[in-house]
């Protein structure tokens, strides 16, 4: 079964601590984006990657940093450099070039991260 | 500056009956809108999109209608079921742009029996 894992569902982090949240894709897609979500607000795009070893900043990428060695998996860092981390998080995959032009994302369940 | 928007935080519809949900744009550049149901705690999940060639799309009970020159786009849910009650999301992504998805704020739907 084709698919995008987002891991672990919950997360608790204390104040100051880094903490990294995984995001796996097995459908072979080439671009792969991490989105925020708070309450009353759309999806905010944080970072996004179209290819292996590339990657670009989103609307609020500060305070956080991403990495992409393998196009399967692309983990987002929230660093103690953003100050508001409490949020549900959403990674997302979609086929990118000429292909992609009219195709949707898929996107994981999610992370919930907590500070505490 | 959000450049989709939907400004109906809520909907309450009558099950059975028709519902309407509006999302609007200004980004002249976007040329493919996507219309994503999302329940909470979950990812969202793709429902029905539209190119901007076209001016209409239908898939079973969900059709999303597109108006260009008024930059508004609406999906219609006909008949309403209970099941259909969650947040929509309306997003838009234009050519050259990385295909990134921008997205509107969500709709809460909710389906009374």
């Amino acid at each position: 079964d084709g698919g995008i894992t987002q891991s672990p569902k919950y997360l608790f982090r204390k104040e100051g601590q880094n903490v990294t949240l995984s995001c796996e894709q097995n459908l072979n897609h080439d671009a792969m984006y991490w989105y925020r979500q708070d309450p009353g607000q759309g999806l905010r795009l944080i970072y996004y990657s179209q290819i292996v070893n590339d990657f670009q900043k989103g609307d609020i990428a500060e305070g956080y940093s991403v990495s992409r060695e393998k196009k399967e998996s692309f983990p987002l860092t929230v660093t103690s450099a953003q100050k508001n981390p409490t949020a549900f998080y959403l990674c997302a995959s979609r086929v990118s070039g000429q292909v992609a032009m009219n195709t949707e994302a898929f996107f994981g369940q999610g992370t919930r991260l907590t500070v505490v | 500056d959000q450049q989709v928007k939907q400004n109906s935080p809520s909907l309450s519809v009558q099950e059975g009956r028709i519902s309407i949900l509006n999302c609007d744009y200004t980004n002249s550049m976007f040329d493919y809108f996507l219309w994503y149901k999302k329940y909470p705690a979950e990812g969202p999940t793709f429902l029905i999109s539209i190119s901007s060639i076209k001016d209409k799309n239908e898939d079973g009970r969900f059709t999303v209608f597109l108006n260009k020159s008024a930059k508004h786009l609406s999906l219609h849910i006909v008949p309403s079921q209970p099941g259909d009650s969650a947040v929509y999301f309306c997003a838009a992504s234009a050519s050259g742009s990385a295909r990134q998805l921008t997205f509107g704020s969500g709709t809460q739907l909710t389906v009374l029996p």
